[in-house]
């Protein structure tokens, strides 16, 4: 069965760096891109970006370029999204998503909290 | 960058009635990069098609897609209680991988 499983909820202060996973289990880690989607609380779904475990080749959205970083370590399977410094207005709930025939699996989400 | 316009943004309707939700792309992006995905509240995405027009594994035959080029339309052909949700469109032809706003079917 193919699983991604996300970190759990954050709460940080505006300033602070966070680093969030996800983990995929059940098929060929390095051969599927993961997609990064935001979502801030009542509102739609933002595309922020991909990345190819295999290679670590990275797409991002221009909204989000400079923003934010994309990695992953395939000898772990597990995918990253951090922030250096993050602001209040990055509060939101964030899923990775695998891309095969369309993002075919989501992770559960992470809620991310910055408030002071 | 690609600009999914979703319409209309609220489709209220009752259970047993036919569902068309439509999404228009500001440019082509052909027939094989535009999904749908469903989401109910406190949870994940859901993909429905992919290639405009294939249901995912999993999915009901009441759901269908088509279009191709700019325009697009998700059909739900007899709604089912657990379909009131919000439904997005996607395009993946060009990075970004574009969403629409959404559009939220609610029981009448």
């Amino acid at each position: 069965e193919v699983q991604l499983v996300q970190s759990g909820a954050e709460v940080k202060k505006p300033g602070e760096s966070l680093k969030i996973s996800c983990k995929g289990s059940g098929y060929s880690f390095s051969s599927y891109w993961i997609a990064w989607v935001r979502q801030v609380p009542g509102k739609g779904l933002e595309w922020m970006g991909m990345i190819s475990p295999g290679d670590s080749d990275t797409r991002y959205s221009p909204s989000f370029q400079g923003q934010v970083t994309m990695s992953a370590d395939r000898s772990i399977r597990t995918a990253y999204l951090q922030w250096i410094s993050l602001k209040a207005s990055d509060t939101a709930m964030y899923y990775c998503a695998r891309l095969g025939l369309g993002s075919d699996h989501w992770g559960q989400g992470t809620l991310v909290t910055v408030s002071s | 960058e690609i600009v999914l316009t979703q319409s209309p943004g609220t489709l209220s309707l009752s259970p047993g009635e036919r569902a068309t939700l439509s999404c228009r792309a500001s440019q082509s992006v052909g027939s094989s990069y535009l999904a749908w995905y469903q989401q109910k509240p406190g949870q994940a995405p859901r993909l429905l098609i992919y290639g405009a027009s294939s249901r995912a594994t999993g999915i009901p035959d009441r759901f269908s897609g088509s279009g191709s080029g700019t325009d697009f339309t998700l059909t739900i052909s007899r709604l089912e209680p657990e379909d009131f949700a919000v439904y997005y469109c996607q395009q993946s032809v060009t990075s970004p991988g574009t969403f629409g706003q959404g559009t939220k079917v609610e029981i009448k």
